[in-house]
């Protein structure tokens, strides 16, 4: 199953509502993750099964979707959340992720 | 805490063997699914592969018969066998636990910070 990311890079600034869609090319139920990963760290778990915010995660990150069209949403950016963003989905084997955001300053 | 600690990376020749470990604290290797994931320089993160708690493990089609995923209850350790290197396999590998809910895996939600596997003559 691919997963396709966009965009693939954006500028924002603090405080701005943030989006970044992720589409599967094939229905993964509810089996869709987000992480977040900044440079030189290993990705760390936002969202799990599509909205399921993990524990520790501020309530500004926020997950959407159903079938095959996925959403994460940062509803005000902060400075910490300049990182890069993957979907992934684990309906089916092999597990796969997108292919990443980046957001950046503006 | 709970926290993974992954080591054993190194410098490698093409065609030559190397494993990992990856140590846990915290939590149980054995009761639960863990993985492997690699990410090459510049790209995005690749499973590589999983091993459930009941034994059953799987792998990307690019490892297979080159790579083996075990566990040492005894440690509280999980181990990636890799055979066969090549230069395609120089990453960053990180081990990671796999949630589940229902049977069914949910998300990667603890993450090592990864070894540096370098394949080259």
């Amino acid at each position: 199953i691919q997963l396709t990311q966009s965009p693939s890079s954006l500028s924002a600034s603090v405080g701005d509502r943030v989006t970044i869609t992720c589409r599967a090319s094939q229905g993964i139920d509810s089996y869709l993750a987000w992480y977040q990963q900044k440079p030189g760290q290993a990705p760390k778990l936002l969202i799990y099964l599509i909205s399921n915010l993990q524990s520790g995660v501020p309530s500004r990150f926020s997950g959407s979707g159903s079938g095959t069209d996925f959403t994460l949403t940062i509803s005000s950016l902060q400075p910490e959340d300049f990182a890069t963003y993957y979907c992934q989905q684990l309906n089916s084997y092999p597990l796969t992720f997108g292919g990443g955001t980046t957001v950046e300053i503006k | 805490e709970v926290q993974l600690v992954e080591s054993g990376g190194d410098l490698i020749q093409p065609g030559g063997s190397l494993r990992l470990s990856c140590a846990a604290s915290g939590f149980t290797v054995s009761s639960n699914y863990m993985s492997w994931v690699r990410q090459a320089p510049g790209k995005g993160p690749e499973w590589v592969s999983i091993i459930y708690s009941g034994g059953r493990t799987y792998y990307t089609d690019s490892v297979k018969g080159r790579f083996t995923i075990s566990r040492d209850n005894s440690n509280n350790t999980l181990y990636l066998q890799m055979n066969s290197l090549r230069v395609e396999d120089t990453a960053v590998y990180y081990c990671a636990k796999v949630g589940s809910i229902a049977g069914r895996l949910s998300a990667f939600d603890i993450w090592g910070p990864g070894t540096i596997v370098n394949v080259s003559s």
